[in-house]
């Protein structure tokens, strides 16, 4: 595998039910991100994990949690969504600033639809 | 308040002629600006960067000219070729995250 992966590539779940997305990583980076992309809106940034801790959370709603295990490895916990919360979900990886520059490499998403 | 914008949600160019994307933003201390294309079914692509320090920057077929006291990016394509057909977002640096804006797509026509 290269570049960044994500699993599944398509959810279809209820109001009720518990999910996760996974996204691996194999660029050797050491921050993670979980971005939204609704139609006809800007990519929205989630959360950001550097060195495996969590250094951002845009006021997400509690329903989402993430987990960042180690720094090739980043989940988003999904329970009780709304039909609103359907949407593509993008996890991106690079290195922190201190090593690298801006670039920000992204996986292919997962198309997640709320029943 | 959108900080990033990109204001023709799409353009339709031949092939063999020149593509211009346009990118305006509003917070002058953004560091770098970055244009990344995305197919359908596919995550962004990263394409081209330009520091806030140039004017611009050539990588091939595409150069991305910065305007900073118009507060404005470009991203030029020549020449276009129909593999070029997607959408383009532009995405400003701010300290450590990407601001992005709404995209446009492009489509290259022969």
């Amino acid at each position: 595998e290269t570049g960044v992966t994500q699993t599944p590539r398509h959810l279809v779940m209820g109001m009720t039910n518990k999910k996760s997305l996974k996204c691996e990583q194999h660029l050797g980076h050491n921050a993670m991100y979980w971005y939204k992309q609704s139609a006809k809106k800007p990519l929205e940034l989630m959360f950001v994990y550097s060195l495996e801790e969590r250094v951002e959370n845009n006021s997400v709603p509690s329903r989402f949690s993430p987990e960042c295990p180690n720094s090739s490895h980043l989940f988003l916990h999904l329970h009780t969504l709304q039909p609103e919360d359907s949407a593509l979900y993008l996890c991106a990886s690079s290195q922190d600033r201190l090593a690298g520059g801006p670039e920000q490499f992204f996986g292919p998403g997962t198309r997640l639809t709320v029943l | 308040d959108q900080q990033v914008k990109q204001n023709s949600p799409s353009l339709s160019v031949q092939e063999g002629r020149i593509s211009i994307l346009n990118c305006d933003y509003t917070n002058s201390m953004f560091d770098y600006f970055l244009w990344y294309k995305k197919y359908p079914a596919e995550g962004p692509t990263f394409l081209i960067s330009i520091s806030s320090i140039k004017d611009k920057n050539e990588d091939g077929r595409f150069t991305v000219f910065l305007n900073k006291s118009a507060k404005h990016l470009s991203l030029h394509i020549v020449p276009s070729q129909p593999g070029d057909s997607a959408v383009y977002f532009c995405a400003a640096d701010n300290t450590d995250k990407l601001i992005f804006g709404t995209g446009t797509r492009l489509q290259v026509f022969p």
